[in-house]
Order: structure tokens, then sequence, then C-alpha cells
């Protein structure tokens, strides 16, 4: 059952733009995690957030969790070609014991 | 260095044909997990494992078995493979339950089957 719908599915921009994903659903989520995925490589955990409303910053990446804990966002700011990758978020929903949900990912490419 | 390792890293297999996909993590994780990534569809859970002789299914358990015998080493067992498990494969551990802490993912196991 895919729990988190992410949007958009692929994202094509220009170094220098800002960007938002977003990775919404209808459940509660106890965590949330967004990991970076580059091709022929396992994904690689980027940040957790556990807290309604807390929003978390790593460098030019800043991710939210919603207030009812049900969505999420990650905003790149000036990104760069190095930022291109797979971005997924994951979750453990409550009261789903220790099942894991990923969302199916959105392809981001940063062109020069 | 911490990591997961699999293998193999490629299979190209026939249907019916049983194997076995090893994964071993040198961290002493108690969490362990089985995904499978496809277009389209993303990463799912195949079973994940909480600790020794602890494992519980995923979305996706159908065609798949596991197995916990020692903490660091979770195989992934196809019994009878068939052409819809054509996939990559990844094998994750965690200190922590999921969505908890981080998961460290191995580097993946293409698997086809013709």
């Amino acid at each position: 059952t895919q729990l988190l719908e992410q949007s958009p599915q692929f994202l094509s921009i220009q170094e220098g733009e800002n960007l938002t994903v977003y990775c919404n659903s209808s459940s509660v989520f106890s965590s949330l995690q967004w990991y970076r995925q580059e091709p022929g490589e396992g994904p690689v955990l980027l940040v957790t957030v556990v807290t309604g409303g807390e929003v978390k910053k790593l460098k030019r990446l800043t991710f939210q969790f919603g207030d009812a804990r049900k969505d999420s966002s990650l905003h790149i700011t000036a990104a760069q070609p190095g930022d291109t990758g797979l971005y997924l978020c994951a979750g453990a929903p409550q009261n789903s014991g220790y099942a894991l949900n990923f969302g199916k990912g959105t392809s981001l490419l940063v062109t020069p | 260095e911490a990591q997961v390792t699999q293998n193999p890293r490629y299979l190209i297999t026939v249907t019916g044909k049983k194997l076995t996909v090893t994964c071993s993590q040198n961290m002493n994780h108690e969490y362990m997990s089985w995904y499978r990534q496809d277009p389209g569809l993303g990463l799912r859970q195949i079973y994940y494992s909480m600790n020794v002789e602890v494992t519980d299914k995923g979305d996706v358990p159908e065609g798949y078995k596991v197995s916990r015998k020692e903490k660091r080493n979770f195989p992934l067992i196809l019994e009878s493979p068939s052409p819809n498990q054509t996939s990559l494969y990844f094998c994750a551990s965690s200190k922590d339950g999921w969505g908890r802490g981080e998961q460290y993912f191995g580097p993946g196991t293409r698997l086809t089957v013709t």
C-alpha cells in the first residue's frame, strides 16, 4: 500500500533556481524521513523529522513536517548540479508496527 | 568502515531456479530490511527483522523468504523465481526502529529472471 504521495514526479530546472518537493498522505506518521538516491546506489538519509510543525535545515535544503504529521516538504534554495538525484520520502505510520512506507520519489535534474 | 554488503550485485537467472541474495552489516544493528525498487512503483518493503529470529512481512512478501539466524546476516531467498520478481533489490539496516533512526542501505542487487 502506497501511503505517501510525492509530487512532482519529475523536475528539471536550471542551476540557481529554487524548488519544493511535496510528500502527502491521509495517514498520520510517527516520523518522516527524506533520502536521496543517486544512480547505481542505495538511498542515503538526509533528515528525520518527528514533531508536527518541525523545520530542519541542511545547508540549502529546508525540510518541514506538517502540523498534523500527515505531510512534509523539501525546499532547495539555489539548486546546483550536485543536487541532481532521486529524492524519496519515507515514513512509519502510527500504529503500524515496524513497517516503513516510501513515496515513489521525485527525480530532480539540475542543469548548469 | 560501517557498511551493508550485498551479494551478488548482478544476477540473471531462469524461472524456477532457487536463489539466495546475501546481506550482511557490520554495525551491530538490530533492525534489517529488504526492499525492491521498480520504475513507477518506488521502494517497497518485502520483509523486515527486528532482531535475531524475529521477522515480519512488509508490503510485498509473496514469493520471498527470509531468515535471521545471526544479527549481522539477513539473506533473501527466492525459492521459485518468476519474471515478475525482476527488480532492483536493496538490503538496509538500522540501529533504531524504522523512521526513527538512519537506515543504511546496501549497494543493491539487480536481478533479472527470464
